[in-house]
């Protein structure tokens, strides 16, 4: 499985950017890389989804080096409610594995007034 | 976007009886659901493959026979969880992939409900 690895916790104040980093040394050529958002007693909300270089939409931008080891989701001036625990997946949907269903242990983001 | 809708959102049940848990894709269809249990402080742990028409596949260490998952549509799929006892409190999250978008664009992203929490006394 392409394990992910990420910081347990991070904080942040408001109007800051936050950068997420998270670690997949083991990751296939087929594999996408997908960031979720958790909040308390709800379900994961898609945030990003990439495969190379730089993908950016309204909420996020993730950014992925050449050799796609590594990941890193950007948040763009946070606000409080982007306090929530942010989490990375690999895979690929293609062979309709579950590897890319494969939860880590995420990233607790608080940002802070 | 796409939408999965569960029900309960919550339920309190005494030790020993059965509680059924639907997730239902109101928009889409979805030929594989996911159900995922999630305790306090911990990440989502699969539980279990559901595919329309077929049986559903377990990761290991799930008991099929307690957790009965049934797919009988492409827009359905139920968990009950059998003779439940406190051990099995804890958040039940379903998710779905559109179908036809994954064929499509060869990418996909899981489309989560709401989530259930079970609570047995």
């Amino acid at each position: 499985l392409a394990k992910t690895t990420q910081p347990i916790s991070m904080d942040s104040y408001e109007g800051q950017e936050v950068n997420i980093t998270c670690s997949h040394n083991n990751i296939a050529t087929n594999d996408y890389i997908t960031w979720y958002q958790q909040f308390p007693s709800q379900g994961p909300r898609f945030i990003i989804q990439g495969y190379k270089t730089k993908v950016t939409n309204e909420v996020a931008s993730l950014f992925i080096p050449a050799d796609r080891k590594s990941s890193t989701l950007s948040l763009p001036r946070v606000s409080l409610s982007d306090t929530a625990v942010y989490y990375c997946l690999v895979g690929d949907w293609s062979s309709g594995s579950a590897r890319q269903l494969t939860f880590g242990s995420g990233t607790q983001l608080t940002v802070l007034p | 976007g796409a939408v999965v809708s569960q029900h309960p959102s919550w339920v309190i049940c005494k030790s020993g009886t059965s509680v059924k848990i639907e997730c239902r894709s109101l928009d889409f269809q979805a030929t594989t659901m996911f159900w995922y249990r999630q305790f306090p402080k911990q990440s989502l742990m699969l539980m279990a493959t559901s595919n329309e028409g077929s049986k559903a596949t377990y990761e290991q260490g799930v008991e099929k026979d307690k957790f009965l998952i049934n797919h009988a549509s492409l827009t359905l799929s139920t968990l009950t969880v059998t003779s439940a006892h406190p051990e099995d409190s804890s958040f039940y999250i379903c998710s779905a992939r559109d179908h036809l978008l994954t064929l499509s664009q060869n990418t996909g992203e899981l489309f989560f409900g709401e989530g259930s929490r079970l609570t047995v006394l």
